[in-house]
């Protein structure tokens, strides 16, 4: 299976601890994105990576959101001191760059922050 | 804000019924526009897309039209099926990100 995988798929946490999420995009993609959904919600951007560097970042990525793609691969979403809020689905999508290219979305993964 | 608006589900059909789920976008210019399936328990999947006014998009029997003069993208499929059963979004993608609208689940009952 060559698609977008995102580890761990679920992670549970006590409120106050440090989360980090990995993301692997398709091979030859050079844009990758972190969403977070919740329930009954569609997906909200957060940030996206164009080859390694970051070229945008949402007002919802708070000071405690970081995100990195140091080899233009795989990618991490680090959350510090969590607080139950931040109790959602994070997605990762890629894609290729170019107008209207379609976005391939990783399965999630889930946080519950106690 | 979320400048894509679609029709508020839940959305319950009886097989073989005809749907459509309402979706309008706000996005100058000349956006994509998609709607994506969520199935239970997977991630989302594309289920069509249109790249410029008057395209329609189509797949597994479900078709959208671009419609640039009413801002629209509705999604319509003539007889649902049970396997249809799944949360539907809406996107568009003007320049870099991608704006979703809040999701229709729809179930289907045989």
């Amino acid at each position: 299976d060559t698609g977008v995988s995102q580890d761990p798929r679920h992670k549970i946490t006590k409120r106050g601890q440090n989360v980090t999420f990995r993301c692997d995009p398709i091979s030859e993609h050079n844009r990758l994105y972190w969403y977070r959904q919740t329930l009954g919600q569609g997906p909200e951007f957060l940030t996206y990576f164009q080859n390694e560097a970051q070229l945008e970042k949402s007002r919802l990525l708070s000071d405690r959101f970081s995100a990195e793609r140091p080899k233009g691969s795989f990618s991490t979403l680090e959350i510090q001191r969590t607080e139950q809020g931040d109790s959602a689905m994070y997605l990762c999508a890629s894609r290729p760059s170019g107008q209207g290219e379609t976005q391939y979305f990783g399965p999630g993964t889930r946080l519950l922050v106690l | 804000g979320n400048s894509v608006t679609q029709m508020e589900g839940p959305v319950t059909l009886s097989e073989e019924a005809f749907l459509t789920i309402n979706c309008t976008y706000t996005a100058t210019g000349y956006p994509s526009l998609f709607w994506y399936v969520q199935y239970p328990g997977e991630g989302l999947q594309l289920l069509l897309k249109a790249t410029k006014a008057d395209d329609k998009g189509s797949n597994k029997g479900f078709e959208a039209t671009y419609r640039k003069e009413t801002t629209s993208f509705h999604l319509e499929k003539g007889s649902v099926q049970v396997s249809d059963s799944a949360v539907y979004f809406c996107a568009d993608n003007n320049n870099n990100d991608m704006r979703f609208g809040a999701g229709t689940r729809l179930t289907v009952k045989p």
